[in-house]
């Protein structure tokens, strides 16, 4: 069975662009959650989906967004990056909503120059 | 400015001695907790977790235990391989049907040959 798939593994942008990650769940997991991990921060969550549904939200500006489609896979999109958007983006598919294992991809680094 | 990192607590132990990873969570309404390990350069790897209505669960090499009346996790790593060195964080689900998990700071578990 396959795990998390995370794309692109690495990725360099500049200030002001934008950029969009995407993240494949295990295969019938419905929920999908996004985390930003930095050295200074640490793993801070961003947000969850489930069944193409944002049930929660982090405390991220606007910039940050994501969706989820039909087939679960996820993407979170960050619009006019800043320097601080530095990170690992990781994302965790669990199989349902509520207390259940919750399996992390490896993860996009984002490096804004 | 140079950004600085969250200082990791680092314990560090001799091949073949039994570690003890502590967590302090915050949420005392949190009913689920999961413990991950995090080598350089990947994702969280699920290690094993712990719903709030039991003080011990046992896996292969590792338990862990739940205070609750202190909010206090702890993991144990039986004859510790140099393998299991790595960051070790406890992540707590907030309760209800929420997915987002709040993570500790983590610990870094180095283990002397």
């Amino acid at each position: 069975k396959a795990g998390v798939t995370q794309t692109p593994r690495y990725l360099i942008k500049t200030r002001g662009q934008q950029v969009t990650l995407s993240c494949s769940p295990i295969s019938g997991h419905r929920s999908v959650s996004w985390y930003q991990q930095t050295p200074g921060q640490g793993l801070q969550f961003l947000f969850e989906y489930f069944s193409e549904t944002q049930r929660n939200k982090g405390n991220f500006p606007g910039r940050f967004s994501g969706r989820q489609f039909s087939n679960s896979r996820s993407e979170m999109n960050v619009s006019t990056l800043e320097l601080g958007d530095s990170a690992l983006y990781l994302c965790a598919s669990r199989a349902f909503q509520g207390n259940t294992e919750a399996f992390f991809g490896q993860g996009t680094r984002l490096t804004v120059v | 400015g140079e950004s600085v990192g969250l200082h990791l607590p680092t314990l560090s132990v001799q091949e073949g001695d039994n570690s003890i990873i502590n967590c302090a969570y915050s949420n005392s309404a949190s009913d689920y907790f999961i413990w991950y390990k995090q080598e350089s350069g990947k994702g969280p790897q699920f290690i094993i977790d712990i719903r709030s209505n039991m003080d011990k669960r046992q896996g292969q090499r590792v338990t862990v235990l739940l205070n609750k009346t202190v909010k206090h996790l702890s993991l144990q790593i039986a004859a510790t391989q140099p393998g299991d060195s790595a960051v070790y964080f406890c992540a707590e689900n907030g309760g209800g049907a929420t997915n987002k998990l709040i993570f500790g700071t983590g610990t870094l578990l180095a283990v002397q040959p």
